[in-house]
């Protein structure tokens, strides 16, 4: 079964400071990669995904993704965040055909500071 | 075109008692999956439904059940609470399965 690890569980930033949010998956098979942010008291909101095709992947906010297969991973990058960045990011990752059973890395909560 | 919306937004229990989420996802999305997000276990596949069939469930017990209607919307039922089934339990739709899935904002559920 798939796996992700987010490897840091905070990133404090400075504003205007470039970032990166680092997220390795484990899997047997192909997968789909996907990076999404929580804000305080809502839902969840996909930033990015990487279905197949290009390696780089650009989202909404500015944030963009690099799918690197030999390291097994899916970092997030935004060259100069903003405060309103601040938030949980939490990496996903899905397998195989029909399969909607999405696993979550543990997140983490970015907090851009002034 | 308005999003997930789930219901109610916020609940209180008490252990034993059974409880009712609702889920109306997006026009036209037949897909609808289920995730309990937690301080301690973080954010958990439950289950998903598609075409009112149960097509996938996660690691979690007989207690936890769903459904889903002829239009798509979905409930999930929780019986006989226990405090650690407190969550935010958050529904996502998609048009079909294996499409990029849209969250609604989560009913957060307190079990005292």
């Amino acid at each position: 079964a798939q796996s992700v690890t987010q490897l840091d569980s905070q990133v404090p930033v400075f504003e205007e400071a470039p970032v990166e949010l680092r997220c390795n998956y484990s899997s047997s098979v192909s997968v789909y990669l996907f990076w999404y942010v929580q804000y305080p008291n809502q839902g969840l909101q996909l930033l990015l995904k990487y279905l197949s095709g290009s390696t780089l992947v650009k989202g909404i906010n500015g944030f963009e993704a690099e799918f690197n297969k030999s390291q097994t991973s899916f970092h997030l990058r935004k060259p100069s965040v903003h405060i309103s960045d601040t938030a949980e990011y939490f990496c996903a990752v899905s397998e195989g055909y029909n399969n909607n059973d999405m696993r979550f890395g543990a997140g983490t909560r970015l907090t851009v500071k002034p | 075109k308005a999003g997930v919306t789930q219901t109610p937004r916020y609940l209180i229990k008490t252990r034993g008692q059974q409880v009712t989420l609702s889920c109306s996802p997006i026009s036209g999305h037949r897909s609808v999956s289920w995730y309990q997000q937690t301080p301690g276990q973080g954010l958990q596949f439950l289950f998903e439904y598609f075409s009112e069939t149960q097509r996938n469930k996660g690691n979690f017990p007989g207690r936890f059940s769903g459904r889903q209607f002829s239009n798509s919307r979905s409930e999930m039922n929780v019986s006989t609470l226990e405090l650690g089934d407190s969550a935010l339990y958050l529904c996502a739709s998609s048009l079909a399965r294996q499409e990029t899935q849209y969250f609604g904002p989560g009913t957060r559920l307190l079990v005292l």
